[in-house]
C-alpha cells in the first residue's frame, strides 16, 4: 500500500535554533519526493523536488535528504526564524500513467517561538 | 512571479446549497487539479482536468461534484448539494506537465464551510 508518514506531528524549537523533520514511504514505483511549506490557511508552497538519484538539494536555509534504498526523507531548517512555522508536507510521486500519482504526508507542524 | 489564484476565500453556506469555487490556474499550464484538505487531516485528490475534460477522479469526486473551464482562464469546482462533511479548504493547483514529473503550483485555497 502507498503511504507517507511524516515524523514528528508537531514540533517547538526555539529561533535560531537547527530541526529535522522526517518522512518514510513506502509508494512505488518512486519517481520523485517533494518537500511543500503550508502556512496555515494557505497553499502548499513546494520547497524541493528531489529525483532517486538525488541524494541531499537545499533551498537557502532548507536542506532535503533522500535515500531510496531505505525509503526515507529528511527536511533539515537551519537557523530556524519565525517565519518558518507553518506544517511541511513530504509528497511522495509515482511513475504512472494518469495525474493522481501523488501521496500526501499529514505533515508535521511546525513552532518556531522567539 | 505567476500564480494561482482562487476565489472566494471563504465561504459559508447552507446544508444542500450549491457552492461554485472559482480558480484562474498559471496562464500557460495545461493541467489543473482540485485538491481538498479537512482540518487536520492531508491533502486528497479530487480531480485532474486536461484538454477540457477530465482525465481522473477520485471516489471523492462523486455526482454532487462537477467541474469545468467556462472560459479560457477559469476553472471552476461545483458542489450541487453540500453536505456537512464538505467542509474543507479547497485547494485548485496547475502544472505545466503532467504526471509524476511536473512541479505543481498551489492556489491559497477556498474555505468552505457548510453549517
Amino acid at each position: 500500500k502507498n503511504q507517507v508518514e511524516q515524523s514528528p506531528q508537531s514540533l517547538i524549537i526555539l529561533e535560531g535554533k537547527n530541526c529535522t523533520l522526517q518522512c518514510n514511504y513506502t509508494v512505488s514505483p518512486f519517481s520523485n519526493l517533494r518537500w511543500y511549506k503550508q502556512d496555515t490557511g494557505r497553499g502548499p508552497v513546494s520547497l524541493t523536488i528531489m529525483t532517486f538519484s538525488e541524494n541531499t538539494k537545499s533551498n537557502g536555509r532548507y536542506t532535503a535528504t533522500l535515500d531510496a534504498d531505505t525509503k526515507q526523507s529528511s527536511l533539515h531548517i537551519t537557523a530556524s526564524q519565525l517565519s518558518d512555522s507553518a506544517s511541511y508536507i513530504c509528497v511522495v510521486s509515482v511513475k504512472r500513467a494518469g495525474a493522481n500519482n501523488l501521496f500526501f504526508g499529514t505533515g508535521t507542524r511546525l513552532t518556531v517561538i522567539p | 512571479e505567476p500564480e494561482v489564484t482562487q476565489t472566494p476565500s471563504h465561504q459559508v453556506t447552507q446544508m444542500g446549497q450549491e457552492v461554485i469555487l472559482r480558480c484562474v490556474p498559471i496562464s500557460n499550464h495545461l493541467y489543473f487539479y482540485w485538491y481538498r484538505q479537512i482540518l487536520g487531516q492531508k491533502v486528497e485528490f479530487l480531480v485532474s482536468f486536461y484538454n477540457n475534460e477530465i482525465s481522473e477522479k477520485s471516489e471523492i469526486f462523486d455526482d454532487q461534484f462537477s467541474v469545468e473551464r467556462p472560459d479560457g482562464s477559469n476553472f471552476t469546482l461545483k458542489i450541487r448539494s453540500t453536505k456537512l462533511e464538505d467542509s474543507a479548504m479547497y485547494f485548485c493547483a496547475s502544472s505545466g506537465v503532467q504526471g509524476a514529473a511536473g512541479e505543481l503550483f498551489f492556489g491559497e485555497g477556498s474555505r468552505l464551510t457548510v453549517l
